[in-house]
């Protein structure tokens, strides 16, 4: 069974800074993976997606890499800004069929600070 | 540009009371999703609908039932709900890649 991990649950950071949240998961058999922003009482927001034949995908400032042989994953977040605060996730699928078969972490809650 | 629109933001239930939580979509996608939220377990699937005229349970079904209705809409329905189902219920809907959220339904069951 899938199961994905992020780590740490919570990161806070001065504003600038460049960071890193990590995604682990134990099933490498996945057909892509996805990470979602989560602002407080909203839903989520999908940020990037990578195919599981990608190594990357760059939205602006925001890098997401995928490693399946070591079933990791990486949302990189350059120059960080007070409005990148938010929760974020990422949700790995298994196969290319309805995503009835996305499975979530349970988030990085980041706070940058002015 | 209303995307995925829940109803109502908030319900307050006592044990054993009934409830339809509404979603609908205007973006003609196909598939539709309820997840569930909970501190500390992260997002969990109830039910999804692949297609209209279609639905399969997900992770944690037992105490809801569904309806699509027609390919807008999909209802959560709860028959007699209990204080293990308070949790943040969000609706989903995908052409097939990404997944678009609603803003959530904050359910309490006292």
């Amino acid at each position: 069974k899938q199961e994905v991990t992020q780590i740490p649950a919570a990161l806070s950071v001065p504003e600038g800074e460049n960071l890193v949240l990590n995604c682990s998961f134990t099933d490498s058999a996945i057909y892509n993976l996805q990470w979602f922003r989560q602002d407080p009482g909203k839903g989520l927001t999908s940020l990037l997606l990578i195919q599981s034949s990608q190594r990357e995908q760059t939205s602006g400032r925001l890098n997401a890499s995928l490693d399946k042989s070591s079933g990791r994953s990486t949302l990189y977040i350059a120059a960080s800004q007070p409005g990148d605060s938010a929760t974020y996730l990422c949700a790995a699928r298994r196969d290319g069929g309805s995503q009835g078969n996305l499975i979530f972490g349970k988030g990085t809650k980041l706070s940058v600070k002015p | 540009n209303a995307g995925v629109t829940q109803t109502p933001k908030f319900q307050v239930l006592k044990t054993g009371q009934s409830m339809t939580l509404q979603c609908a979509q205007d973006m003609n996608h196909n598939s539709m999703y309820w997840y569930r939220q909970d501190p500390g377990m992260g997002l969990r699937l109830i039910y999804y609908s692949a297609s209209e005229g279609t639905t399969d349970k997900g992770e944690v079904p037992n105490g809801y039932n569904v309806s699509r209705l027609n390919k807008r809409e999909f209802s959560l329905r709860l028959e007699s709900a209990a204080p293990s189902q308070t949790s943040v219920y969000f609706c989903a809907s995908s052409p097939r890649e990404y997944l678009f959220f609603g803003s959530g339904t904050q359910l309490s069951v006292l």
